[in-house]
């Protein structure tokens, strides 16, 4: 069965930084891409950045490009997303998400519960 | 980043079947694959159609999907109350290289 946990979402302050991590099991890691998405209050879900399975290529949305980062720990199966200059705007669940092969954004087959971010002063 | 466009909402009694449609353009939609999604706030959502037609096992075939030039449509049949929750498209956009959601659909079983 798999399973998707993320961790690490908290109050953080406008220009702050957090790291969140998802930790992965029940299937080979490295070959299905993951995504992260998060779900703002009263807003829809949003594609947030995705990595192809063994880590060999990295995409972003707009919203967040050059202030997100995502990696991958082929080792432990984690998939982290580091957040730096965080606003308001970025509050949001942000849940981490699993593709149906190893370049697949576009089919998210399996979801985590999600972990909760807050930007705020 | 734009969003594909979906109707806020739609309604249906129980038993009775509804529509959602999605629109998009030549860069996502038209050009790639579309996935649907199901979700509640606070639960984790769940992949219903994929590959525009494709349904993941365990999803009953009350769901269906299609797809024609730049729009996608979900049909939902046989409503019943716990269909109750919001709906997104999805899909690839090539020039953005990155997922683009609908802005979502919330459905109510009336």
């Amino acid at each position: 069965e798999v399973q998707l946990v993320e961790s690490g979402g908290d109050l953080v302050q406008p220009g702050g930084s957090l790291r969140l991590s998802c930790a992965a099991s029940g299937f080979t890691f490295t070959n299905d891409a993951m995504s992260w998405v998060r779900r703002a209050p009263g807003k829809g879900l949003e594609w947030v950045s995705g990595i192809w399975g063994r880590g060999d290529a990295t995409f972003y949305a707009d919203s967040v490009k050059g202030r997100f980062t995502v990696s991958s720990d082929n080792s432990k199966n984690m998939v982290f997303l580091q957040m730096n200059s965080l606003r308001a705007e970025d509050t949001a669940m942000y849940y981490c998400a699993k593709g149906q092969g190893r370049r697949s954004f576009n089919e998210l087959d399996s979801w985590g519960q999600g972990t909760l971010v807050i930007v705020s002063s | 980043q734009s969003v594909l466009t979906q109707p806020p909402s739609v309604s249906a009694a129980p038993g009775q079947r509804v529509t959602i449609s999605c629109s998009g353009s030549s860069s996502d939609i038209g050009n790639n694959f579309v996935s649907w999604y199901q979700h509640l706030p606070g639960t984790a959502p769940r992949l219903l159609i994929y590959e525009n037609t494709k349904r993941p096992s365990g999803i009953p075939d009350r769901f269906s999907g299609s797809k024609s030039g730049t729009s996608a449509t979900l049909d939902i049949t046989g409503l019943q109350t716990g269909d109750e929750a919001d709906y997104f498209c999805a899909s690839w956009e090539s020039s953005l290289s990155a997922v683009l959601f609908g802005g979502g659909t919330k459905l109510t079983v009336l």
